[in-house]
């Protein structure tokens, strides 16, 4: 089955270190995507890849930071630097053509203590 | 710049109530319009979407309907079952491609 596999579903760190999550596609996207859901907030947009090899900011950049070296791949780190990184964090990728229709993983919980 | 205002939440129904949620919009140019549902625990799937004026979109009894004179596309189903309980958010995208997502309104549905 095709779809967008996040790991892990709940990650726990302690403040001051980076971590690293994961988001694996096998649809074959040309576009992938990473947001961040808060209570009451909606999501809001870090980073967003159209190519490999290729990213832009999105709307909460700060504190991250992402590779794309393969197309069924987009790592999000989130680094010492941001403020509050406790959240939930969702990847989506979708077709070059139809950049709006997005396809979610799971999510992955990060607790920092 | 793009922004999406949802009806503000909790809402809690009862099982086969109808159900509305309201969704308006502000955006530049010809916005495609999009509902997408989360379940516990889970990603977001889309629902339903529309990309023009006029047009309705529908899905698993769930229907909405793209307004442009009042800007909105608010989200209706006629009776609603207790495994549509979930959390549900209007979203667009504008001249940018980028989707713009509302913050969400919880939906509990009782026996």
């Amino acid at each position: 089955d095709g779809g967008i596999t996040q790991s892990p579903k709940y990650l726990f760190r302690k403040e001051g270190q980076n971590v690293t999550l994961s988001c694996e596609q096998n649809l074959n996207h040309d576009a992938m995507y990473w947001y961040r859901q808060d209570p009451g907030q909606g999501l809001r947009l870090i980073y967003y890849s159209q190519i490999v090899n290729d990213f832009q900011k999105g709307d909460i950049a700060e504190g991250y930071s992402v590779s794309r070296e393969k197309k069924e791949s987009f790592p999000l780190t989130v680094t010492s630097a941001q403020k509050n990184p406790t959240a939930f964090y969702l990847c989506a990728s979708s077709r070059g053509q139809e950049p709006a229709t997005q396809y979610f993983g799971p999510g992955t919980r990060l607790t920092v203590l | 710049g793009d922004s999406v205002t949802q009806m503000e939440g909790p809402v809690t129904l009862s099982e086969e109530a109808f159900l509305t949620i309201n969704c308006t919009y502000t955006a530049t140019g010809y916005p495609s319009l999009f509902w997408y549902v989360q379940y516990p625990g889970e990603g977001l799937q889309l629902l339903l979407k529309a990309t023009k004026a006029d047009d309705k979109g529908s899905n698993k009894g769930f229907e909405a309907t793209y307004r442009k004179e009042t800007t909105s596309f608010h989200l209706e189903k006629g009776s609603v079952q207790v495994s549509d309980s979930a959390v549900y958010f209007c979203a667009l995208t504008g001249a940018n491609s980028k989707l713009t997502f509302g913050k969400g309104i919880t939906l509990s549905v009782r026996p």
